[in-house]
């Protein structure tokens, strides 16, 4: 049974603070993804990797950083969260080359940040 | 123009109706092409993906493209309550770069009335 796992289901921080969402594949796929969704806007994609210390920017990557050390995990980093970063965030993984191609997306069980 | 665009509903249909779920999207480079339900404050999850113009079936859900007219569609047969979600579109373009740009339309929400 395939399986995208994230850190934390629910997390409050306070504004300024760092938060750290990290998220674990278990298909050996090349590709991961950080989204966020958010009402009326839909899942906009923040970064993504596909290979070990590759990412690209996605949409809207302004206030966030990613890291891939190593194929299974992704982290997602926001270095002093703002009000406007309250969200659902999702991780997503797939097989194939260089983004997917014809592979459909796993996503983990998301996170909902609230920033105060 | 957005890229992926949905009627976002609701869509309301009874019991054992048909549901016609429609997306249309802008760039002809798209090659791959999926639906995917989301469930109130769960995560997506894939239905079904198509690739080539025409028709596919799984179960009671069938998946229709028209490369030509640039869009696609999702028919779900014998609607149940338990079919009442957001249905999300996904394109996959190949982008000049040579890596794959997944878009996601904003979702359709459809209710099943019992």
């Amino acid at each position: 049974d395939v399986k995208v796992t994230q850190s934390s289901r629910y997390l409050v921080k306070r504004t300024g603070e760092k938060v750290f969402l990290e998220c674990v594949q278990d298909m050996d796929h090349e590709n991961m993804f950080w989204y966020r969704q958010d009402p009326g806007l839909g899942l906009r994609l923040i970064y993504f990797s596909y290979d070990v210390k590759m990412k690209e920017k996605g949409d809207i990557p302004e206030g966030y950083s990613v890291s891939r050390e190593k194929k299974e995990r992704f982290s997602l980093i926001l270095e002093s969260t703002s009000t406007n970063q309250t969200s659902m965030y999702l991780c997503a993984s797939s097989g194939g080359l260089a983004g997917g191609g014809y592979n459909e997306q796993f996503f983990g069980p998301g996170t909902r940040l609230t920033v105060l | 123009q957005k890229e992926v665009e949905q009627n976002s509903g609701p869509l309301s249909v009874p019991e054992g109706a048909i549901a016609s779920l429609n997306c249309t999207y802008s760039d002809r480079g798209s090659q791959s092409f999926f639906w995917y339900r989301q469930y109130s404050g769960k995560s997506p999850e894939l239905i079904m993906s198509i690739y080539s113009n025409g028709d596919k079936e799984d179960g009671r859900f069938t998946a229709q493209l028209n490369k030509a007219s640039q869009y696609v569609s999702l028919l779900i047969r014998d609607s149940q309550p338990s079919d009442s979600a957001t249905y999300l579109c996904a394109v996959n373009i190949l982008k000049a770069s040579g890596t794959y740009k997944y878009i996601f339309g904003t979702g359709t929400r459809l209710k099943v009335l019992a």
